[in-house]
């Protein structure tokens, strides 16, 4: 699986749209990009996941760039409960390891 | 929604002791992990299983081993805990073919 690389920590306002970006630039043409996060104590949580096309879902929404060596994970209005390490994650289909990263420290401020 | 089920958020055990880490998930999925995670160094793969009775290691199994006799469950074992087990274990599901894992809440493991 691709190697992923992702700023160690975030602030953002609450109320305003949480912009978290990742690059996987050695990422193959196979790999999906996956997003989880975790809330501080609890176990990672799944967000998104996207080959190519930029997607949504009732959590946030996923933009991939078109040669797919970056993304950016979109909370369009954080919340306070929105403080969590998000992670990045480029992964091939089939097998079974999921790599986890450092992530990114995100502290959404009130 | 997956739910997945560990047994205990807190526990607490002595040197030498055994212990049993249980996990229990209720969307039928085939596959099933154990993770640690510690400060520092993220979260690592210490068994994952694929179907009932099947297991493989992951990356760090050393001092560990498991157990799936119902699809449902997946049981981790200390057989000797030591200090250096001390550590947040977590469980995650998926089903097959699909590499999205549902995690449980964690057990935070201490050993004295």
């Amino acid at each position: 699986d691709a190697k992923t690389t992702q700023p160690t920590s975030m602030d953002c306002a609450e109320g305003r749209a949480a912009n978290l970006p990742c690059n996987h630039s050695t990422i193959s043409g196979n790999e999906y990009v996956y997003w989880y996060r975790q809330i501080h104590s609890q176990g990672p949580q799944y967000i998104i996941h996207g080959l190519k096309n930029n997607e949504t879902n009732e959590m946030a929404s996923l933009i991939i760039t078109e040669d797919r060596k970056s993304s950016t994970l979109i909370l369009p209005h954080a919340t306070l409960r929105d403080t969590a390490v998000y992670y990045c994650i480029a992964r091939n289909t089939g097998g079974f390891k999921t790599i986890f990263g450092a992530g990114t420290r995100l502290f959404v401020k009130a | 929604d997956v739910k997945v089920t560990q047994s205990s958020r807190y526990l607490v055990k002595r040197t030498g002791e055994k212990v049993f880490l249980e996990c229990v998930q209720d969307m039928d999925h085939e596959n099933m992990f154990w993770y640690r995670q510690d400060p520092g160094l993220g979260l690592r793969l210490i068994y994952f299983s694929y179907d009932v009775k099947m297991k493989e290691k992951g990356d760090i199994p050393e001092g560990y081993s498991v157990s799936r006799e119902k699809k449902e469950r997946f049981s981790l074992i200390l057989e000797s805990a030591s200090t250096n087990q001390t550590s947040m274990y977590l469980c995650a599901s998926s089903p097959s073919g699909n590499e999205k894992l549902f995690f449980g809440s964690g057990t935070q493991l201490s050993v004295l």
